[in-house]
């Protein structure tokens, strides 16, 4: 099976760094996505990591480890507008398709000023 | 473009009522899915298409069905509402570029159902 396991809280103050850490399990790993979903909205996305290393979109960046299963958002300069939800998601292996795309149970950040 | 559109934005059934969730986009999109999002349990997979006459089953698929007659459509159908499937039911669509493939995944703007 998938599964994929994140904090479900994390607080920081604006202007400061924060890390979202995941970790997952999941055969035939095509890669970590990441999206962000405001209260009452719904998830858009943010990034994405294929490969080991890490992917950078102006305040927000990304990275992967496929060896050790992990990901993490690390998102800089933090605005109170980035109080959200953040989650992490795989897409698990269907022979014959493009399989299923799992989601973690989400991370709730809150910025404080 | 509307992107992913659905109907209704909230609903209240009764205990053992039908009714369906209406999914549509207009990107094209081969692939598309239904999550429900209950507080604490993320996104939870209930069905997925990757095109039309195609569909298979996710994390949650009991008391869900679906079919997929059109790329456009997708509708969810609850054929005997419980209180346990109150949530917010999201549909998304993605193009598919195949197996190991990326595909953004864009969100209609969820209905929020209640069942008594």
């Amino acid at each position: 099976g998938q599964s994929l396991e994140q904090p479900s809280e994390v607080t920081a103050v604006e202007g400061a760094i924060v890390q979202i850490n995941c970790t997952y399990q999941t055969s035939g790993f095509y890669g970590l996505s990441w999206y962000q979903q405001h209260d009452g909205g719904a998830p858009t996305f943010l990034s994405y990591n294929a490969l080991d290393g890490l992917e950078e979109t102006g305040r927000f960046s990304s990275f992967l480890s496929r060896s050790d299963s992990y990901g993490y958002l690390l998102l800089q300069e933090l605005q109170m507008k980035d109080s959200a939800s953040y989650f992490c998601a795989v897409r698990a292996y269907r022979s014959g398709n493009t399989g299923k795309l799992i989601f973690g149970q989400g991370t709730t950040l809150q910025v404080k000023p | 473009n509307a992107g992913v559109t659905q109907t209704p934005k909230f609903q209240v059934l009764k205990t053992g009522q039908s009714m369906t969730l209406q999914c549509a986009q207009d990107m094209n999109h081969e692939y598309m899915s239904w999550y429900r999002q209950d507080p604490g349990m993320g996104l939870r997979l209930i069905h997925y298409s990757v095109g039309a006459g195609i569909t298979d089953q996710g994390e949650v698929p009991n008391g869900y069905n679906v079919s997929r007659s059109t790329t456009e459509d997708f509708p969810l159908r609850l054929l005997s509402a419980a209180p346990s499937q109150t949530s917010v039911y999201f549909c998304a669509s993605s193009y598919d570029g195949g197996p190991g493939t990326f595909n953004e995944q864009f969100f209609g703007p969820g209905t929020r159902l209640t069942v008594l």
